[in-house]
């Protein structure tokens, strides 16, 4: 059971790079997350999907799009990275529902030059 | 809309020593209220969470929080730290019919030995 799985761990992208990082579950969770982690900004909510399907916006969307590839999978694709960027990404999972506790991956660092 | 307020960024304690970590929320509606920590170089991990009942929240490793609806505040708080206690740790709060988590922007927690 490796809970949340993200690759790559880290990544350096020139300004105008496309990536995609990716995010499996094993625990069939229905609801998948996607966050960023700036110093001195806490976590950020770029994009969630409540259910396999359904993809919504959170705080910050622009720049990215997502894909809820199936239940276990969640990626986010970065089409035109920018240095503001820069950040550490982790994507989460839960049980649908507000109550429900997350569950983390252990984040992808990305550099963007 | 929400939003959850970490006034310390960063609080020094003593090994052995007691500590609290503020945590003040904003909501016109009824809340859940979570505490998460984050070890160096991982993700985040839940602590402990409030949905209802009892307004003394205990979690794993010796930490607990109390809901305090009247001062909107969900302080974490530990009588005798460890060195291993050393992470941040990040207070977060979901409305009802909102799935979504707001996060504060974190507590750096640093034992001193």
């Amino acid at each position: 059971n490796a809970g949340v799985t993200q690759t790559p761990k880290f990544q350096v992208l020139k300004t105008g790079q496309s990536m995609t990082l990716q995010c499996a579950q094993d625990m069939n969770h229905n609801s998948m997350y996607w966050y960023r982690q700036d110093p001195g900004m806490g976590l950020r909510l770029i994009y969630y999907s409540a259910s396999e399907g359904t993809t919504d916006k959170g705080e910050v969307p622009n720049g990215y799009n997502v894909s809820r590839l199936n239940k276990r999978e969640f990626s986010l694709r970065l089409e035109s990275a920018a240095p503001s960027q820069t950040s550490v990404y982790f994507c989460a999972s839960s049980e649908r529902g507000r109550q429900e506790t997350q569950y983390f991956g252990p984040g992808t660092r990305l550099l963007v030059l | 809309a929400q939003s959850v307020t970490q006034l310390d960024s960063q609080v020094p304690v003593f090994e052995e020593a007691p500590v609290e970590l503020r945590c003040n929320y904003s909501s016109s509606v009824s809340v859940y209220l979570f505490w998460y920590v984050q070890y160096p170089n991982q993700g985040l991990q839940l602590l402990l969470k409030y949905l209802s009942g009892s307004t003394l929240v205990k979690g794993i490793n010796g930490f607990e929080a109390e809901f305090n609806k009247s001062q909107t505040s969900f302080h974490l708080r530990k009588p005798s730290v460890h060195i291993s206690d050393t992470a941040e740790y990040f207070c977060a709060v979901s409305n009802f019919g909102n799935e979504k988590l707001t996060f504060g922007t974190g507590t750096r927690l640093t034992i001193i030995p």
